[in-house]
């Protein structure tokens, strides 16, 4: 059974200062890795994902994560904050031969930018 | 191109009631999933149809079931509704035999049983 740890639920972060959130997975089996983005009262978007190949992954919004077998992390990063990046980020895992199959998720992490 | 469209957006069902939710997926997608969000908690899969089949299926009792349509839409239909089955509904929709694709996800229904 797949399992996804995000450590932290709510980060607290000043503008322009840079973010790492954590994730750590637990699989029996090669796994697919993604970061989602929840705004308020939507739904979720992709922000970046690991399938194989480099494990330093670039996504949208300047994030990006890198992919660590050994210590089964998958860690979000961003340089420099901005106040549009108040959001809830979650953390999820596919086990799926194409990586679009069921996704396993983590409770999430509320990032909020202080100004 | 719209992506994924869920309706209702908001929906409001007393204890023991039925509800169905609708999805339809980004166009060429011919997979959709379902997930349960939970206030304060990450999405748990419901349930994933294909060739209008249940392939998968989360830990959801058998009051939550499904339907696919050969346009592939799809609905999500609760029997007997529980005060617990107040949560955010996902519908995502992708294309199964490709590599290197991502499920999209809609807006969300959200659902509250009083």
């Amino acid at each position: 059974a797949q399992s996804v740890t995000q450590l932290d639920s709510q980060v607290p972060v000043f503008e322009e200062a840079p973010v790492e959130l954590r994730c750590n997975y637990s699989s029996s089996v090669s796994v697919y890795l993604f970061w989602y983005v929840q705004y308020p009262n939507q739904g979720l978007q992709l922000l970046l994902k690991y399938l194989s190949g480099s494990t330093l992954v670039k996504g949208i919004n300047g994030f990006e994560a890198e992919f660590n077998k050994s210590q089964t992390s998958f860690h979000l990063r961003k340089p420099s904050v901005h106040i549009s990046d108040t959001a809830e980020y979650f953390c999820a895992v596919s086990d799926g031969g194409f990586g679009n199959e069921k996704l396993t998720f983590g409770t999430g992490t509320r990032l909020t930018i202080i100004p | 191109d719209a992506g994924v469209t869920q309706s209702p957006t908001h929906l409001i069902k007393t204890r023991g009631q039925q509800v169905t939710l609708r999805c339809s997926p980004k166009s060429g997608h011919d997979t959709v999933s379902w997930y349960q969000q939970a206030l304060g908690q990450g999405p748990q899969f419901i349930f994933q149809y294909y060739e209008e089949e249940e392939r998968q299926r989360g830990n959801f009792p058998d009051r939550f079931s499904g339907h696919q349509f050969p346009n592939y839409s799809s609905e999500l239909n609760v029997n007997a509704l529980l005060l617990g089955d107040s949560a955010l509904y996902l519908c995502a929709s992708s294309w199964r035999d490709r590599l290197n694709t991502e499920a999209f996800f809609g807006q969300g229904t959200r659902l509250t049983v009083v």
